[in-house]
């Protein structure tokens, strides 16, 4: 079946300008995660959903950050006035059901993301 | 300190060969542990879950140490396709943001 697909795969933007990354997850997965991933470095955990309400928030690095999701299905992550840190892979995952249990997440391939 | 830690290696072995990474963990209410594979320039994927009494799939077989906060990823008989990066995932279930991906070790597999 469909895995998680993201779009656009990659956008180079400038500095200062509005982005918006989207994710469709894998149909019935309740769950969604977007995480960001640095050059070398691990998966940064950004904001969880549980069908469309995101109980945490917590890693969203500041209020140039927001993401929703709509009809449980797809999200959307949007960076405003976007800055060269920006500049990473952006993952989404999905998995059945929440936190409460652990579910196998399953990731699309991500956004690249590069801000001049 | 980091709450998940692993060596960034890389590791550079020989085909054939047994290779085994650590990853430490901060947070004694952890409750479930994984070990995640990532491809350069790919998504990660799930490889294996790690039992309280360690298990076993295939040439794989991971390990749980409560007492030290560590899991063990061991590769028996190496292949050239296990040349990755590989990520340990930490969660406590108190929250999405306690699923904690560690930053990964690299291994790569000569011929």
């Amino acid at each position: 079946g469909a895995g998680v697909s993201q779009s656009p795969s990659n956008k180079v933007t400038e500095k200062g300008k509005d982005v918006e990354l989207r994710c469709d997850p894998i149909s019935g997965h309740t769950a969604l995660y977007w995480y960001r991933q640095s050059l070398g470095q691990g998966l940064e955990f950004l904001i969880y959903f549980q069908g469309n309400s995101a109980p945490d928030k917590s890693g969203l690095p500041s209020d140039r950050f927001s993401a929703e999701r709509t009809g449980g299905s797809v999200s959307t992550l949007t960076i405003q006035r976007t800055q060269q840190e920006d500049s990473a892979v952006y993952l989404c995952a999905s998995s059945w059901t929440g936190t409460s249990s652990y579910n196998e997440q399953f990731f699309g391939p991500g956004t690249r993301l590069t801000v001049l | 300190r980091k709450e998940v830690e692993q060596d960034p290696g890389p590791f550079n072995v020989p085909e054939g060969a047994t290779v085994a990474f650590n990853c430490t963990y901060s947070n004694s209410a952890s409750q479930s542990f994984f070990w995640y594979r990532q491809d350069c320039r790919k998504e990660p994927k799930l490889l294996m879950s790690v039992y309280s009494s360690g298990n076993e799939d295939g040439r794989f077989t991971a390990q749980l140490n409560r007492a030290s906060q560590y899991i063990s990823l061991l590769i028996r008989d190496s292949k050239l396709s296990d040349s990755a990066t590989y990520l340990c995932v930490v969660n406590s279930y108190s929250s999405a943001s306690k699923i904690i991906f560690g930053s990964g070790t690299r291994l790569s597999i000569r011929p």
